[in-house]
């Protein structure tokens, strides 16, 4: 049973334009989101964090909205780059037993086109 | 500041046999967690070590063991493999581990085949 989800395997983009890649949560517990960013051949790095007591977070061309009712957050990155193709993971995770253990969905795959 | 560094990059290994890999995280973080990427299960979380200690573990049977030592570098070891181990293994470490809300930093990870 997944508990975090992202239905779009791959997400196709032109440079300059707007990238929304989706996630849905399952476990009403979750209180703290993480998107992270997949180069081949590297391991993720973390690209931006919300807590469930904010509906959005603002880094740079990077922003995470969350609406807790409809258990979904998405990742907008204006304006798309090609250095922006990547695999994206979305991670959940609850204070759950004192820990943050995250759980990830599967991936969305981006690519920008120049 | 070094980043992680994970050994080897790739493992070729034969169903049954065992194999260790090895973390190292960035210099003064205290905790390393191990997690398994396959394609179709995503990242999946193995266990976290803090301060030599197993503090959190996740789903996984018990042929999946690490430790931790005392300069935080930590080893994971698989024993018996099956063909269903192959995955990519990545470890991250941060400050305070997945009792907190701390930036994980991941390394490239372990490219384990069993055949």
């Amino acid at each position: 049973d997944q508990q975090v989800k992202q239905n779009s395997p791959s997400l196709s983009v032109q440079e300059g334009r707007i990238s929304i890649l989706n996630c849905d949560y399952t476990n009403s517990m979750f209180d703290y989101f993480l998107w992270y960013k997949k180069y081949p051949a590297e391991g993720p790095t973390f690209l931006i964090s919300i807590s469930s007591i904010k509906d959005k977070n603002e880094d740079g061309r990077f922003t995470v909205f969350l609406n807790k009712s409809a258990k979904h957050l998405s990742l907008h990155i204006v304006p798309s780059q090609p250095g922006d193709s990547a695999v994206y993971f979305c991670a959940a995770s609850g204070a759950s037993g004192g820990s943050y253990i995250p759980t990830f969905g599967r991936g969305t795959s981006l690519i920008v086109h120049p | 500041k070094a980043g992680v560094t994970q050994t080897p990059r790739y493992l070729i290994k034969t169903r049954g046999q065992q194999v260790t890999l090895s973390c190292s995280p960035i210099s003064g973080h205290r905790s390393v967690s191990w997690y398994q990427q396959t394609p179709g299960q995503g990242l999946q979380f193995l266990f976290e070590y803090f301060s030599e200690t197993q503090r959190n573990k996740g789903n996984f049977p018990g042929r999946f063991s690490g430790r931790q030592f005392s300069n935080s570098r930590s080893e994971m070891n698989v024993s018996t493999l099956e063909l269903g181990d192959s995955a990519l293994y990545l470890c991250a470490s941060s400050p305070g581990g997945i009792s907190s809300t701390d930036t994980q930093y991941f390394g490239p990870g372990t490219r384990l085949t069993v055949l």
